[in-house]
């Protein structure tokens, strides 16, 4: 059973760095093909993609976002970790974590998100 | 890399069918076969309906369907039912190795 879980701060304040943990079971990231995702959501706006690691540590990241993102894993820990840097009151977002398959392209899935705000 | 294009809404009445578009570019969706679509019902986390184009999850009701023609990508619901009313969301794997979504389609069960 995979399960997918985002833990971090609710509240940030503006020009502070965030730092996410997704916590996943039910599968290896060491595992080829397999890839974890960030995805946000503004409150009543759509999901937009933030940044993927894979299962050979490969990196990618959104191009309006690339300068402020960074995502890692530990993979004897089962987490990745995304961090913002510079936080501004339009990151105000649901924060998801998404399992990625590379074969399908796919995100089949997700954790319930964290709603994190920036706010002084 | 710029949002995939959806209608804002959609609307249909129980057991008829809508089709929901998803237009990107040949970097994106008219470049490869891996569009995926989402549903999302309020509060919820996002849920996987269809992948590579056209292929169904297990446990996703044969009511939903996806297809593509050139830079378009298209979900079908047929026999709309009440609880198909959510968001709807196409995200396509891009020539970056990134991936990108569409700005969203509220489906509206009249």
């Amino acid at each position: 059973q995979v399960t997918l879980r985002e833990s971090g701060p609710a509240l940030v304040k503006p020009t502070q760095t965030l730092t996410l943990t997704c916590t996943f079971s039910g599968f290896s990231l060491s595992t080829s093909g397999m890839c974890v995702s960030w995805i946000r959501q503004p409150p009543g706006k759509a999901l937009e993609w933030l940044a993927r690691i894979d299962w050979d540590d490969d990196k990618y990241y959104s191009t309006s976002l690339k300068t402020r993102l960074t995502i890692s894993k530990d993979t004897s820990k089962n987490q990745v970790v995304l961090t913002m840097t510079n936080m501004d009151p339009v990151d105000t977002a649901t924060y998801y974590c998404a399992r990625y398959m590379v074969r399908g392209a796919k995100f089949d899935y997700w954790g319930q998100g964290t709603l994190v705000t920036v706010s002084s | 890399q710029s949002a995939l294009t959806q209608p804002a809404s959609v609307s249909g009445s129980p057991g008829q069918s809508i089709t929901i578009s998803c237009t990107g570019t040949s970097s994106d969706v008219g470049g490869y076969n891996y569009v995926s679509w989402y549903q999302q019902h309020p509060g919820k986390a996002p849920k996987l309906m269809i992948y590579d184009v056209s292929k169904r999850p297990s446990g996703v009701s044969n009511r939903f369907s996806g297809s593509k023609s050139g830079n378009t990508a298209s979900l079908t619901i047929s026999g709309l039912q009440a609880e198909d009313e959510a968001d709807y969301y196409c995200s396509s794997y891009t020539s970056s190795s990134t991936e990108v979504f569409g700005g969203g389609t509220k489906l509206t069960v009249l």
